[in-house]
């Protein structure tokens, strides 16, 4: 068990750029959750998958981004045309869904800051 | 909709004094309840879970929770902290039956003194 993997850790990016972050979950893991956490905050909620299927999204997650997990198990989080807003951790969690209260595993988190 | 509350955004304490970090929840169904730890620059770590049974749930490094279904709360505690406590902490709840995401509260900054 290697945990829940995110890259780049670190990212630094021009406003207007595109940025693309990814999560590695647990192995065997059913469900993969993305979360967005500024300074002096707790982790808000973004969007989750359960294998591939997309199930649910915040209305935070804005036009501009896009999540994808396409066969289940890794999962890609884009943010196009970035703004200074954008900046934040974002969390990657996983968690083997059996439907009693199952615990979610957090990544390291990714940064990001848009300059 | 689940919604929580942490009422201290900072707690101060000295090294090896007893803590207490408070959490109210909001829900119009059971709910499973949890508490993470954050240091600095890093992902959020489980501390303890409660799902069902015993209220007073233990959890890793001393730390426990009480659940208080009555007054829709589910403090933390530790009887003694060391300055390597020092961290954010968050309390979460899930909604049982159908409902698929932890809701966090905005967190409880616990800073150990010597």
């Amino acid at each position: 068990d290697t945990g829940v993997s995110q890259n780049p850790r670190h990212k630094i990016t021009k406003r207007g750029q595109n940025v693309t972050f990814r999560c590695d979950p647990i192995s065997e893991h059913n469900r993969l959750y993305w979360y967005r956490q500024t300074l002096g905050q707790g982790p808000e909620f973004l969007t989750y998958f359960q294998n591939e299927a997309q199930l649910e999204k915040s209305r935070l997650l804005s036009d501009r981004f896009s999540a994808e997990r396409p066969k289940g198990s890794f999962s890609t989080l884009e943010i196009q045309r970035t703004e200074q807003g954008d900046s934040a951790m974002y969390l990657c969690a996983s968690s083997l869904f059996t439907g009693n209260g199952n615990t979610i595993y957090f990544g390291e988190g990714s940064w990001l800051t848009v300059v | 909709a689940q919604s929580v509350t942490q009422l201290d955004s900072q707690v101060p304490v000295f090294e090896e004094a007893p803590v207490e970090l408070r959490c109210n929840y909001s829900s119009s169904v059971s709910v499973y309840l949890f508490w993470y730890v954050q240091y600095p620059n890093q992902g959020l770590q489980l501390l303890l879970k409660y799902l069902s049974g015993s209220t007073l749930v233990k959890g890793i490094n001393g730390f426990e929770a009480e659940f208080n279904k009555s007054q829709t709360s589910f403090h933390l505690r530790k009887p003694s902290v060391h300055i390597s406590d020092t961290a954010e902490y968050f309390c979460a709840v899930i909604g049982s039956g159908g409902y698929n995401k932890l809701i966090f509260g905005a967190g409880t900054r616990l800073a150990v003194h010597p």
